[in-house]
């Protein structure tokens, strides 16, 4: 079975400190691919980043920075001085073909508050 | 470009009744997916249909359906209403559907509330 956990219900930061979000997975396929959404109080899930599972590089864009780890079956998610408009729910999310690879398998979310 | 559209934004029904939410996806994509979020949860997914043709479907039963138009444009019906079926509906268009794990752009939900 395909499964996402983000343990961390809830986080709260002060302006300008750095912020680990945790995303651990489940899948027996080979290929699959991950991602992160931002939830902002609007609803809307905004597209953050997209990685397949045979490329583990980390990636940093601006703030942000992903961590892959197939030897732990994570995806960390770090924001770096984070700011009051970082304030959101985060999902992870995985699809391969077990589930099929149209299909997303989300987490619960982690609620971030980023005090001033 | 504009992004995925939904309407209506915010929907009031009573138990039993039907209802219809809209969906217009990103110029040029093809598949448009259909996802439901209850209040504190990961969203979960109920349809996909790519090329007017349904590619797949989550665990929800037969009052839910779907279809999709020739312009791509979809359409979620949800039949004989609960009090559960309140929650977000949000809409993910993307280019094809799979292989690749296609990224899914989300449009900004119809927030259904069932009394």
């Amino acid at each position: 079975a395909q499964k996402v956990t983000q343990a961390q219900t809830e986080i709260s930061v002060v302006e300008k400190e750095d912020v680990t979000l945790d995303c651990v997975y489940e899948t027996r396929d080979t290929t699959y691919y991950l991602f992160w959404y931002k939830q902002p109080p609007s609803g809307e899930l905004v597209f953050l980043i997209r990685r397949n599972s045979f490329d583990e590089q980390n990636e940093i864009s601006g703030r942000y920075s992903w961590n892959f780890q197939k030897s732990t079956s994570s995806f960390n998610f770090t924001i770096t001085a984070s700011q009051v408009v970082d304030s959101a729910v985060y999902f992870c999310a995985l699809s391969g073909p077990t589930s099929g690879t149209y299909k997303y398998i989300f987490g619960t979310g982690t609620r971030l508050k980023v005090l001033a | 470009d504009a992004g995925v559209t939904q309407s209506p934004t915010h929907l009031i029904k009573t138990r039993g009744q039907h209802v219809t939410l809209r969906c217009s996806p990103i110029s040029g994509h093809k598949s448009v997916s259909w996802y439901q979020q209850v209040l504190g949860q990961g969203p979960q997914f109920i349809f996909q249909y790519y090329e007017k043709e349904e590619r797949g479907r989550g665990n929800f039963p037969d009052r839910f359906s779907a279809r999709q138009f020739p312009n791509y444009s979809s359409e979620l019906n949800v039949n004989a209403l609960l009090l559960g079926d309140s929650a977000l509906y949000l809409c993910a268009s993307s280019l094809r559907s799979g292989p690749g794990g296609e990224t899914q752009y989300f449009g900004p939900g119809t927030r259904l509330l069932v009394l």
